[in-house]
C-alpha cells in the first residue's frame, strides 16, 4: 500500500517562500503529483516528479528524492491568494495502473 | 467538452434512496477516475476507468456502490440505500492516458448529503 504524510497547517507572510514537504512510503514509486484545492473548489495540477531532482515552474516548484522518499513544494513570492490547501499525490506503482493514492493535504495560509 | 462536467452539483437525498451521479470526462481522455472527499478529509480513492473497463474496483467501499463508463467517455457513480456516512463530495476526474505526467483534470464534484 501507499503511506503519504503532509504536514496539516502552516502559515506564512505575503512576498515570503514557504517550504511544503511530503514523504511516502510505498512498496513502489510511479511518480509524485501536487495539487492546488482552493476551499470549496476541485483541485488543480501543480506539478509532476518521476525523477530526483528540481522541477521549476514560475513561483512553484517541485523536488523529489526517490531514495529518501521525499518529495517538497516551494512557493516563492507567496501571494495571498495562494492560500490553499496542497496535496501531495503518489501513483500506484503497477504497470499500467493509474490511480494515485493522496495525502489529506496541507492548508497554507498567507497572511498580508 | 472543454472540461470535466459532473452533474449535479449538489445532491439532497433521503437515507436508503439511490442515487446516480454522472462524470463526462474531457473528450480524447481516455482514463477517468471516481474519488471522494470527506469534510477537512484527503481524496480516497473509488475507482478508475481505461476506456470502458475497470481494473481496479478496490476503493469501493461496499457492494452498494457500483460504476459504468459507457462509449469511453460518460460515467455513472450509483450508490443504492444510501447511509449518512456516504455524505462527501464525489470528484470524477480525467487524464489523456492512464500513465501522462499532466495529472488529473477535475470535475467541480458532487456535494450528496445523505440526510
Amino acid at each position: 500500500g501507499q503511506n503519504i504524510d503532509q504536514p496539516t497547517e502552516m502559515t506564512a507572510t505575503e512576498g515570503a517562500i514557504v517550504q511544503i514537504n511530503c514523504t511516502y512510503q510505498t512498496s513502489g514509486f510511479n511518480g509524485l503529483f501536487w495539487y492546488q484545492q482552493h476551499a470549496g473548489e476541485a483541485p488543480t495540477f501543480l506539478s509532476y516528479n518521476v525523477l530526483d531532482g528540481l522541477e521549476e515552474k514560475g513561483r512553484f516548484s517541485s523536488f523529489l528524492s526517490r531514495s529518501k522518499g521525499y518529495s517538497y513544494l516551494l512557493l516563492k513570492e507567496l501571494q495571498m491568494k495562494d492560500s490553499a490547501s496542497y496535496l501531495c499525490a503518489v501513483r500506484d506503482p503497477r504497470t499500467n495502473a493509474g490511480k494515485s493514492t493522496f495525502g489529506d493535504g496541507t492548508t497554507l495560509t498567507v497572511k498580508p | 467538452g472543454a472540461g470535466v462536467s459532473q452533474s449535479p452539483s449538489n445532491k439532497v437525498t433521503e437515507k436508503g434512496k439511490d442515487v446516480e451521479l454522472r462524470c463526462d470526462p474531457i473528450s480524447g481522455h481516455t482514463a477517468l477516475y471516481w474519488y471522494r472527499q470527506s469534510l477537512g478529509q484527503g481524496l480516497e480513492f473509488l475507482i478508475y476507468f481505461q476506456g470502458n473497463s475497470a481494473p481496479d474496483k478496490s476503493g469501493l467501499p461496499s457492494d452498494r456502490f457500483s460504476a459504468e463508463r459507457t462509449g469511453g467517455s460518460v460515467s455513472t457513480l450509483t450508490i443504492q440505500r444510501t447511509q449518512q456516512e456516504d455524505s462527501a463530495v464525489y470528484l470524477c476526474a480525467s487524464s489523456i492516458e492512464v500513465r501522462d505526467s499532466y495529472g488529473y483534470t477535475f470535475g467541480s464534484g458532487t456535494r450528496l448529503t445523505v440526510v
